[in-house]
């Protein structure tokens, strides 16, 4: 299995600028997650899915922020209009309700905001 | 709601020492505790678990060990290498979840050689 898939990789953007981040989850996983890694806040669960229905937005930071998930193989974290405050690292995760609990992280994507 | 606390930040050891790495949570419900290895420019990757019906588990030179009366848990790594410098970060699965972990700040452990 190739693991989670994360594109791009890195993205420079001026403030302002919509992004947007993907992610391919593990084939099988039903559960999907987004996390924000900041030095100051550490690891931050933003929002996860269920079989592509959203469970707990909770964690979004603010209406600038948006996740969609159209399949099961394909999600979506929008930024608009993005802002510096907004760099990170941003990881998706995701696992199997099959009695596995492990998530499985993309390597990410570092986002800078200038 | 959940909180998970994790000492120390970071941590320097000697190659071939032994490193603890603590974590005290404060749902006694949860009932679920990964540990996660971080290396640089990576995602997190599961190193090793404990449930709440378990006091400790080893794998090879690492183990867990949970205290459930106190609401703690440890990492113990011994004979470290190089290759365990990384960042860990443990977590903890509250009782009234299915899938979601509360996670701990992090520890920089850094092998000295």
């Amino acid at each position: 299995d190739a693991g989670v898939i994360q594109s791009p990789r890195h993205e420079v953007t001026e403030m302002g600028q919509e992004v947007t981040l993907r992610c391919k989850p593990i084939s099988g996983h039903d559960y999907l997650f987004w996390y924000r890694q900041t030095m100051m806040r550490g690891l931050e669960l933003l929002i996860y899915f269920n079989n592509n229905v959203p469970i707990d937005d909770s964690g979004m930071p603010e209406d600038r922020f948006s996740a969609k998930m159209p399949n099961a193989s394909f999600s979506t974290l929008k930024i608009q209009p993005s802002e510096p405050r907004d760099s990170a690292v941003y990881f998706c995760a995701s696992n199997n309700r099959q009695g596995r609990e492990t998530q499985y992280f993309g390597p990410g994507t570092r986002l800078l905001v200038l | 709601g959940e909180n998970v606390e994790q000492h120390p930040s970071t941590l320097s050891v000697q190659e071939g020492d032994s490193a603890v790495i603590k974590c005290t949570y404060s749902d006694s419900a949860s009932n679920y505790f990964p540990w996660y290895k971080q290396e640089l420019g990576k995602g997190p990757q599961l190193i090793i678990d404990i449930r709440s019906n378990v006091g400790e588990k080893k794998d090879q030179r690492i183990a867990v060990t949970l205290n459930k009366t106190a609401k703690h848990f440890s990492l113990h790594i011994t004979e470290t290498q190089p290759e365990d410098s990384a960042v860990y970060f443990c977590a903890a699965r509250p009782g009234d979840s299915n899938y979601q972990l509360i996670w701990g700040a992090g520890t920089k452990l850094i092998i000295k050689p």
